[in-house]
């Protein structure tokens, strides 16, 4: 069935310095969204990359869309402890693969803890 | 505006007693899902609504179930609780399915 990947599962990093998420799918996608969960919080939406080979920014965010609109990727400039947080990429199903209306495929996140 | 609002919170139960969760989106958002959130699975997808029809269901067995009202809120029912289905139940809502959903708080169901 569908799949879609998330690496790494978990990053350390010091307050300043960089992540990077990435977020494979196993089909071509027709947008991909972004989630960030707070620690014993719930998901929230953050972004949705529609077009092949997007880029979009917010803030210290940065988050790309690859050009097969397979694969995408979020990346944070110089991380803050309130960057600490799981982040989810998702994607809806096909229709190529029966009745996937409504229905997300997530990732199984990126736990970021930030050192002060 | 007001957010995707989820009751109760917590939920405490024994093993095959049911549970009823309920869920109001945000007012228009006509497709309401919900989530099985835990720590092995990750987020697993239960079922959507959208104008009170199911259009999707996740592979989880018969005992989850759900639907939604004319209003939009939607309900989700787990009957024979099994220690298993000890998770957090997120409901979210979205204008349409093609847009970003925005979820609930959540009810963490604990089952003992």
């Amino acid at each position: 069935g569908q799949q879609v990947m998330q690496i790494p599962q978990y990053q350390h990093v010091q307050e300043g310095e960089d992540f990077t998420t990435y977020c494979n799918s196993s089909t071509t996608l027709s947008n991909i969204q972004w989630y960030k969960q707070r620690p014993g919080g719930h998901p929230v939406f953050l972004i949705q990359l529609v077009k092949s080979g997007e880029v979009k920014k917010q803030k210290r965010l940065t988050f790309q869309f690859g050009e097969a609109k397979k694969n995408s990727s979020l990346h944070i400039t110089a991380t803050q402890t309130t960057d600490v947080g799981t982040y989810f990429c998702a994607g809806p199903g096909t229709a190529d693969r029966g009745s996937t209306l409504g229905r997300l495929y997530f990732g199984r996140g990126t736990q970021l803890t930030v050192w002060p | 505006k007001a957010g995707v609002t989820q009751t109760p919170r917590y939920l405490i139960k024994t093993r095959g007693q049911q549970v009823t969760l309920s869920c109001s989106p945000i007012s228009g958002h006509r497709s309401v899902s919900w989530y099985q959130q835990t720590p092995g699975q990750g987020l697993q997808f239960l079922f959507e609504y959208f104008s009170e029809t199911q259009r999707n269901k996740g592979n989880f067995p018969g005992r989850f179930s759900g639907r939604q009202f004319s209003n939009s809120r939607s309900e989700m029912n787990v009957s024979t609780l099994e220690l298993g289905d000890s998770a957090l139940y997120l409901c979210a809502s979205s204008l349409t399915s093609s847009y970003g959903y925005t979820f609930g708080s959540g009810t963490r169901l604990t089952v003992v």
